[in-house]
Formats: structure tokens, C-alpha cells, sequence
């Protein structure tokens, strides 16, 4: 029962980098969502996707791409890695459900990320 | 404006009541949740609150919503040493997929 997977769990990088995470999911949902979490600012929604073969921005997209492969998998990419991207990282997927529209996200364990 | 706010830190003695407060500005809201997330891990969910309730009771957790006031509080019953976290309460306005405001979250330390 794997739920929300996200890879790699920990990640260093230097300036100026770029790196790929990673995020799958096998509850068959059609939303996915990419967060960060900084101290004391709660989560904040970079991007996100309501179905497979649509992405759309959300609060903080600004230096980030994402990809939505296939219905299982939502990639988030860092093209050139800076300093205030240093954080950790949130997957979630979620399953529109009935028209109560009450269905929660679930979420990964994270991926911190540093980047010096 | 966006902001859900939480106080920080909440400190009890085990066994004791613990209660999480936080406040949100939409009245647009629909569902209000409450996650808990443990040291490295990702949030869990706890328990959620459909706004024309004003109450929700699942087994040690009590959630009470006061709609006018905007205010949303988690109480825990029977407070044990596993239940030190940080818990995020989180709104998710109007109808759609995506626009969930979570709080800045309130780090529980649970003293034996």
C-alpha cells in the first residue's frame, strides 16, 4: 500500500544545478499537486494538475517546470537550482470523488532539498 | 486575504487536553482539514470539517468550527507522547481541484 511516492528523499546540489524529483502515485487519482515547506510560511502550491495532460501554476511557480507523464506520475524540475529553493518538497495526489467534493490530499514523505 | 494562522508551539503535560486554534479569512471555504506531520515524514490527515457543520467527533479528536468568527480548533483528548507533532489546519476554497491554503502549522510538544 504505497500511497505517494517521492525520490529522492534527501538531495544537495550546487548553484546553478538542475534536478528532476520524482513523484508517482498508485490510487489512481487524477489531481497531483507539488509543494514546498519553509519555516514558519505553512505549504505553498508551486504547481499542480487536475488530469492527466494538464499542468497549471499555482502560488510560487517561478523556477520550476513540471510534467504530468502519465496518470501515475508528476515530475517537478529545477533548471538552474538557487539558494532560495532550498526546501523541502511535497507531493500529493487526490481523487476529485463525488460531488460532495470533499476528497482530501494525500501526501509523500518529501524531499529535502539544499542547495548551497 | 490567503492567510490561515496558527500559533506556533503548544506545550501540555501527558493526559491532559490539548486544543490547536486557527483562524482563515474566506468565507468561500468548503472543507476544513486538519493534518498532523511527524519528523520526516509527510502530512497525514487527521480529520475534516464540511463548513455547514459545527462540529465534527472522531474517537480522542474534536474538531469545532465557528464560521462566523472564521476559527477552527482541533481538540485532542487524553493527550499522549505520540501525538507530539505539527499539525497544519488547511481550507480548500469554492468548488475545483486545487486551492487548498494551509496554516503555518503548530509544533506540539506532549512532557511526561
Amino acid at each position: 500500500n504505497a500511497g505517494v511516492t517521492q525520490t529522492p528523499k534527501f538531495q544537495v546540489l550546487k548553484t546553478g544545478q538542475s534536478m528532476t524529483l520524482q513523484c508517482a502515485q498508485d490510487m489512481n487519482h487524477n489531481s497531483m499537486y507539488w509543494y514546498r515547506q519553509d519555516p514558519g510560511m505553512g505549504l505553498r502550491l508551486i504547481y499542480y494538475s487536475a488530469s492527466e495532460g494538464t499542468t497549471d501554476k499555482g502560488e510560487v511557480p517561478n523556477g520550476y517546470n513540471v510534467s504530468r507523464l502519465n496518470k501515475r506520475e508528476f515530475s517537478l524540475r529545477l533548471e538552474s537550482a538557487a539558494p532560495s529553493q532550498t526546501s523541502v518538497y511535497f507531493c500529493a495526489s487526490r481523487d476529485p470523488g463525488d460531488s460532495l467534493d470533499n476528497q482530501p490530499q494525500h501526501f509523500g514523505d518529501g524531499t529535502r532539498l539544499s542547495i548551497l | 486575504g490567503e492567510d490561515v494562522e496558527q500559533s506556533l508551539f503548544l506545550s501540555v503535560r501527558e493526559g491532559d487536553s490539548s486544543v490547536i486554534n486557527c483562524t482563515y479569512t474566506d468565507s468561500s471555504s468548503t472543507y476544513l482539514y486538519w493534518y498532523k506531520q511527524e519528523p520526516g515524514a509527510g502530512l497525514q490527515l487527521l480529520t475534516y470539517i464540511f463548513s455547514n457543520m459545527d462540529m465534527k467527533q472522531d474517537q480522542r479528536l474534536t474538531v469545532l468550527l465557528n464560521k462566523k468568527d472564521k476559527h477552527l480548533s482541533l481538540r485532542i483528548a487524553d493527550t499522549q507522547t505520540g501525538d507530539s507533532a505539527i499539525y497544519f489546519c488547511a481550507e480548500k476554497r469554492g468548488s475545483g481541484t486545487y486551492k487548498y491554503i494551509f496554516g503555518t502549522g503548530t509544533r506540539l510538544k506532549v512532557l511526561a
